[in-house]
């Protein structure tokens, strides 16, 4: 069974201040994407990473996929409120299914 | 932006009752999922569909579980017989390629089932 946990589980932190969650496993996961969900809302997609090492980034958010392809984090620099939300990271294992990690809520105090 | 659909947002159903979801896919998408979420846990993986069959499912998706592509448009999710741990958020979700790396599974709004 493939297994993803999120660390931290929750993270308050001032506006301005820079972030890393954290999506770790045992397992190698053929790609893997990170989403964001609003309370009662569906998962919304941010970012898919494919390769081991491969770093991609959108705005303020950098995410980097590890050389293993086991682990991926997510760096937020000068965060702001609006980026207060659930961030869950999700990988592929070579077949259809995704599997969800535990989610890392966010709390950016303004 | 082509987004997927899903209907009702919210449906309050008795247990023993069958209850039938709704989604509306990307028009351009061949594949197509449902997920559950019970509330405050992980997003669960339900069963994969494609080409009119189930490509995969977990062992979640029990003989009281079942999945159709009607018409051209809609994909369902069909609960024979619900029960009380039923009760969750059901997402849809397509995506346009098997899922080989490079490509994305996009989700709908959700179903809210409560079975009271």
């Amino acid at each position: 069974t493939q297994l993803l946990e999120q660390s931290p589980q929750f993270l308050s932190i001032q506006e301005g201040e820079n972030l890393t969650v954290y999506c770790n496993s045992s397992s190698v996961f053929s790609s893997l994407q990170w989403y964001r969900q609003e309370p009662g809302e569906g998962p919304v997609l941010l970012v898919t990473v494919v390769t081991g090492g491969e770093v991609k980034k959108l705005k303020r958010l950098t995410f980097q996929f590890g050389d293993a392809r086991k682990d991926s984090s997510l760096h937020i620099t000068a965060a702001q409120p609006g980026d207060t939300g659930l961030y869950l990271c999700a990988g592929a294992g070579g077949n259809e299914k995704l599997t969800f990690g535990t989610g890392t809520r966010l709390t950016i105090i303004p | 932006e082509p987004e997927v659909t899903q209907t009702p947002s919210h449906q309050v159903t008795q247990m023993g009752q069958e209850v039938i979801l709704r989604c509306v896919p990307i028009s351009n998408h061949l594949y197509f999922y449902w997920y559950r979420q019970i509330l405050g846990q992980k997003v669960e993986f339900l069963v994969s569909f494609y080409n009119n069959e189930i490509s995969e499912k977990s062992e979640i998706f029990d003989d009281q579980f079942s999945v159709e592509r009607p018409d051209g448009s809609n994909f369902t999710l069909k609960i024979r017989s619900t029960k009380l741990e039923d009760s969750a958020m059901y997402f849809c979700a397509s995506s346009r390629y098997l899922w080989t790396g490079d490509n994305e599974q996009f989700f709908g709004p959700g179903t809210r089932l409560t079975v009271l």
